[in-house]
């Protein structure tokens, strides 16, 4: 199937620890994001990459680091793991020029919870 | 900076019903607006958006929205609801250009039998 997948779907930790998500697309799109939903469902940008630089990075903490390896691959790495990172996060890619207007196409989300 | 508003956190309609999700936008030059639809637990999927040229834009679904520069605002409907379209709904706004796309709270579409 052609779609953007995370991995993995659910992650419970303790405070302070490190964990990382990954997110793969097979869609051939150049761009790929980080988002993240809070219990409000509100929904936020955290970064972008484009061809594996980054081009967007929303004044997130330094704890959280990107990772691109390949234009089909962006991970999350999470230092220091707080109470109020729990949140679900999405991994999304759009085709192309992320200024060009293109649609994104979304993972099903990791929900995070720290305890 | 740009920014969307979607007025109700709610919608309810009956089934059969036209249904309209309102969403007003801010930004600064030409917008790129879009609809996303998000059903529990699961990722948003893309409907609809606006670009350029003709206002009315049709989506998957039998969703349409009309872009109206006047009055700032990209409503989406449909003509008859279903059940099934019963899920949250989220309007969001960019400007060409490396910037991030901004999303609206959601509203929350209750299609009743």
């Amino acid at each position: 199937d052609t779609a953007v997948s995370q991995t993995p779907k659910y992650l419970v930790t303790q405070m302070g620890n490190d964990k990382s998500i990954k997110c793969e697309q097979n869609l051939g799109h150049d761009t790929m994001y980080w988002y993240k939903q809070d219990s409000k469902k509100f929904l936020k940008i955290m970064f972008s990459y484009n061809n594996k630089e980054l081009i967007i990075n929303e004044t997130v903490p330094n704890r959280f680091s990107p990772k691109s390896p390949d234009k089909a691959h962006l991970n999350l790495h999470i230092n220091s793991l707080e109470l109020g990172d729990s949140a679900v996060y999405f991994c999304a890619s759009s085709q192309g020029i992320a200024g060009r207007g293109y649609e994104q196409y979304f993972g099903p989300g990791t929900r995070l919870t720290v305890t | 900076a740009q920014s969307v508003a979607q007025p109700e956190d709610q919608v309810n309609v009956a089934e059969g019903n036209p249904l309209t999700v309102k969403c007003t936008y801010s930004v600064s030059g030409n917008p790129y607006l879009f609809w996303y639809v998000q059903y529990p637990n699961r990722g948003l999927q893309f409907l609809l958006k606006y670009i350029t040229g003709d206002n009315l834009v049709k989506g998957s679904y039998g969703f349409e929205a009309e872009f109206n520069k006047s009055q700032t605002s990209f409503h989406l409907k449909k003509p008859s609801a279903l059940v099934s379209d019963s899920a949250l709904y989220f309007c969001a706004v960019k400007t060409p250009g490396n910037t991030p796309l901004v999303f609206g709270k959601g509203t929350r579409l209750s299609v009743i039998a």
